[in-house]
């Protein structure tokens, strides 16, 4: 039972475009989605977050919006950078257990020249 | 400031041996979690602790067992090791919000 679903394992994107990832949930439990990067042989990297209470986060050329009603949120890139090619993993904390998280399977952002 | 470190970084191991992964902090996180991550499954949970001395099991705990002796050290140990334990490991920590620190990873491989 996969409660974080990203549904495309990949993404291409030209750069200076807008990239947008996918991510939906089922359990209404969750109060905190964060957004995490992957680089090749790294460990993940803190992207950006946002709490069950808001609708949008927004940091630089990274903006979070969530959909509760819908159980979905999505990670915007603008603009979309070379560097930005990685696999980004949504992830949802479920109030009261520890702050463990709960991953999505991952998409592989491609930006290209 | 290391942030969050793994030992060792690659092991090749035969079904059947043992081995012990070291993960270090020196953010002086409580928090500290073991994942693994498998080719088209995200990470998962294997064990966390929420404190020194504290440890539980998370999502997929079989075939390892954790110790936290120390605050800033967890390691996972694998008693018997298998071909289905072939993973990526990672280590995270926090200090109990949401965002965790993670670790470069261990790629462990079981023949």
């Amino acid at each position: 039972d996969q409660q974080v679903k990203q549904n495309s394992p990949s993404l291409s994107v030209q750069e200076g475009r807008i990239s947008i990832l996918n991510c939906d949930y089922t359990n209404s439990m969750f109060d905190y989605f964060l957004w995490y990067k992957k680089y090749p042989a790294e460990g993940p990297t803190f992207l950006i977050s946002i709490s069950s209470i808001k609708d949008k986060n927004e940091d630089g050329r990274f903006t979070v919006f969530l959909n509760k009603s819908a159980k979905h949120l999505s990670l915007h890139i603008v603009p979309s950078q070379p560097g930005d090619s990685a696999v980004y993993f949504c992830a949802a904390r479920d109030t009261g257990t520890a702050s463990k998280l709960t991953f999505g399977t991952g998409t592989r952002l491609q930006v290209t020249l | 400031n290391a942030g969050v470190t793994q030992t060792p970084k690659f092991r090749v191991l035969k079904t059947g041996q043992s081995m012990t992964l070291l993960c270090a902090q020196d953010m002086n996180h409580e928090y500290m979690y073991w994942y693994r991550q498998d080719p088209g499954m995200g990470l998962r949970l294997i064990h966390y602790s929420v404190g020194e001395g504290t440890t539980a099991k998370g999502e997929v705990p079989d075939g390892y067992n954790v110790s936290r002796l120390k605050k800033q050290n967890f390691l996972l140990g694998l008693e018997s090791a298998a071909p289905s334990q072939t993973s990526v490991y990672f280590c995270a920590s926090s200090f109990g919000r949401a965002e965790q620190y993670f670790g470069p990873g261990t790629r462990l491989t079981v023949t």
